[in-house]
């Protein structure tokens, strides 16, 4: 799987809309771009996926650059629980398995 | 619709002995792999059971075995447990096709 860097922190303010940027400039044509976010000492929870185009669910935006090598997760409107660790992931379509950096700690404040 | 589910929560081993962490999958899920967490790291990718057979496995040593039934539930198997051992274990199911992976809680297991 290709590797990805992401900021090792960021804040937010509540109500904000948290960006969270992603590199992963090695990526192949059929890798999918991958978000989990993790709350303290509980099991990664499912964001958000993607291939090349856009994508938009309950949780969060996904906007892939046109090149691929980068990408955003948004977060409309930031609350406190948004707090966490969130991981971005490059995916072989060959595999289920997901290789996980150190995410980025997302710290949400009133 | 329930989810995955693991157990115990939480257990505590001395070093030398030998543990069995337990996973169901969520309804309709077919595939399960298992991840270690180290304190302050990302999980790590131990193996991953298809139709009862280890289908693929990372970076671990024999001492981490694993066992998937026909129900598709799983069993996580350590031997001859070591301090490093200590970590949140994660289980993860993904209906075969689909290939979106969904967590369980974890299993922290401390080591002494």
């Amino acid at each position: 799987d290709a590797k990805t860097t992401q900021p090792t922190s960021m804040d937010c303010a509540e109500g904000r809309a948290a960006n969270l940027p992603c590199n992963h400039s090695t990526i192949s044509g059929n890798e999918y771009v991958y978000w989990y976010r993790q709350i303290h000492s509980q099991g990664p929870q499912y964001i958000i996926h993607g291939l090349k185009n856009n994508e938009t669910n309950e949780m969060a935006s996904l906007i892939i650059t046109e090149d691929r090598k980068s990408s955003t997760l948004i977060l409309p409107h930031a609350t406190l629980r948004d707090t966490a660790v969130y991981y971005c992931i490059v995916r072989s379509p060959r595999y289920s398995t997901l290789t996980f950096g150190k995410g980025t700690m997302l710290l949400v404040s009133p | 619709d329930a989810g995955v589910t693991q157990s115990p929560t939480h257990l505590i081993k001395t070093r030398g002995q030998q543990v069995t962490l337990r996973c169901s999958p969520k309804s309709g899920h077919d595939t399960v792999s298992w991840y270690q967490q180290a304190l302050g790291q990302g999980p790590q990718f131990i193996f991953q059971y298809y139709e009862e057979e280890e289908r693929q496995r990372g970076n671990f040593p024999d001492r981490f075995s694993g066992h998937q039934f026909p129900n598709y539930s799983s069993e996580l198997n350590v031997n001859a447990l070591l301090l490093g051992d200590s970590a949140l274990y994660l289980c993860a199911s993904t209906e075969a096709l689909q290939e979106t992976q969904y967590f369980g809680p974890g299993t922290r297991l401390l080591v002494l």
